[in-house]
């Protein structure tokens, strides 16, 4: 275990649902992470968040809405999504500090995402 | 744009053989480096991280850093069935908080 869990663990969806995937991190950790990786593809990055700021949004479709509310839990708001969406959504976190040992990431064991 | 480049594989060699992934990086300014391991369905679980030219020893497995060749190798000695899985190279471009940036992934297939 990493320190990092998500809820739900799978996931199936009709395109005009309205779901949300949860992270949270129990390592005391200020940055968290989404990405996103299909099949057979390498990881994309969505957004990041550090100490509550989204710092980065990697052009991810509007249908995806990610909120921070500490820094201890980021969730990941999913409407009208596409088949194309079902993937693998994977959290991530790190110290989020300006020190080599802080640039770690340790991942969460992922939502399988089902679009139909 | 920074780029992380790996070979996509697979990589097959026999149980108990040395296994060696390699990676190169773009960014030449680039300070930290990490090996992740990921089995099929699983996430990412780190393995090594290097930060200085050189090797880095852990049990079985070693890092090796160039930064004048911009290549950041993973060996593997004693090769086990159980490290079949897909090796992920990531790169820190900066020092602080900036993203990793991943490479695609070595697909390992060691065969007993």
């Amino acid at each position: 275990e990493t320190g990092v869990t998500q809820t739900p663990r799978h996931l199936v969806m009709g395109m005009t649902n309205k779901k949300s995937l949860k992270c949270e991190q129990h390592l005391g950790h200020n940055a968290m992470y989404w990405y996103k990786q299909s099949a057979k593809k390498p990881l994309e990055l969505m957004f990041v968040y550090n100490f509550k700021e989204q710092t980065e949004n990697n052009s991810v479709p509007s249908r995806f809405s990610p909120e921070c509310p500490n820094s201890s839990h980021l969730f990941l708001h999913l409407h009208t999504l596409q088949p194309e969406d079902s993937a693998l959504y994977l959290c991530a976190s790190s110290q989020g500090q300006s020190s080599q040992l802080a640039e770690t990431q340790y991942f969460g064991p992922g939502t399988r995402l089902l679009v139909l | 744009q920074k780029e992380v480049e790996q070979n996509s594989g697979p990589l097959s060699v026999p149980e108990g053989a040395i296994a060696s992934l390699n990676c190169t990086y773009s960014d030449r300014g680039s300070q930290s480096f990490f090996w992740y391991r990921q089995y099929s369905g699983k996430s990412p679980e780190l393995i090594m991280s290097i930060y200085s030219n050189g090797d880095k020893e852990d049990g079985r497995f070693t890092a090796q850093l160039n930064k004048a060749s911009q290549y950041v190798s993973l060996l593997i000695r004693d090769s086990q069935p159980s490290d079949s899985a897909t090796y992920l190279c990531a790169v820190n471009p900066n020092s602080g908080n900036t993203p990793l940036v991943f490479g695609k992934g070595t697909r390992l297939s060691v065969i007993a």
